[in-house]
């Protein structure tokens, strides 16, 4: 069966300073993989998607990216964090069909 | 621009009610349309989903009514649980789905 994985589970990290969220997906190969950010209470809010190794979408500017350096895996990243990138971020997957998350990452940038 | 809109925004039932919640979409190329449940801390989970071809899917306590005429879609959960108090969000895409929009949540609780 699939699996999804996020690390780390909870970050705090200041004003400034580099960011690295991972994702990696078991027991699939190909997968379309997606980045979301939820805030406080919010609806879900998609940051990027990959169809493939190497192709990253981006759906809205901001300071972050996204690599996707292997097949299975989803990195976001940031040079400079900012108070407003603070949320619950969420990686997905499918093939055809429904998205799967996986459990998230809260970040709190003080 | 919102593509699905989501209400109510908030709902609060007794044990046993039916809550309903309701979603609306604009674009008629949407043609896949699940709900995800999510408890506090953890992410979206896949409830169930339809297509257009029905006006209806039952599973479980679960039930999906579609009406694409009006480009409508709504959740209903029968006999509903102190279990079930969590965030649902509806969602629509069209057939390659890696263009799914989420309505904003509706946060229910069922009081005991």
């Amino acid at each position: 069966s699939q699996t999804i994985h996020q690390w780390p589970a909870t970050l705090v990290q200041p004003v400034g300073s580099p960011l690295s969220l991972e994702c990696t997906v078991e027991g699939t190969s190909n997968p379309n993989l997606y980045w979301y950010r939820q805030a406080a209470g919010r609806g879900l809010q998609l940051l990027f998607y990959s169809v493939g190794i190497g192709q990253i979408s981006s759906e809205v500017p901001q300071n972050l990216s996204a690599s996707r350096p292997q097949d299975r895996q989803f990195i976001l990243s940031s040079k400079k964090l900012l108070l407003s990138d603070s949320g619950f971020y969420l990686c997905a997957w499918n093939i055809v069909g429904p998205q799967y998350f996986g459990p998230g990452t809260r970040l709190l940038v003080l | 621009q919102q593509q699905v809109k989501q209400s109510p925004q908030s709902l609060i039932v007794q044990k046993g009610g039916i809550p309903i919640i309701n979603c609306a979409y604009e674009n008629t190329a949407f043609d896949y349309f699940p709900w995800y449940q999510q408890f506090p801390g953890k992410g979206p989970a896949l409830l169930i989903a339809i297509r257009p071809d029905v006006s209806e899917k039952k599973e479980g306590r679960f039930t999906i009514s579609f009406n694409k005429s009006a480009k409508q879609f709504s959740l209903h959960i029968m006999d509903s649980q102190p279990g079930d108090s969590a965030t649902y969000f509806c969602a629509a895409s069209t057939h390659n789905n890696n263009d799914m929009r989420f309505g904003a949540g509706t946060r229910l609780t069922v009081k005991p």
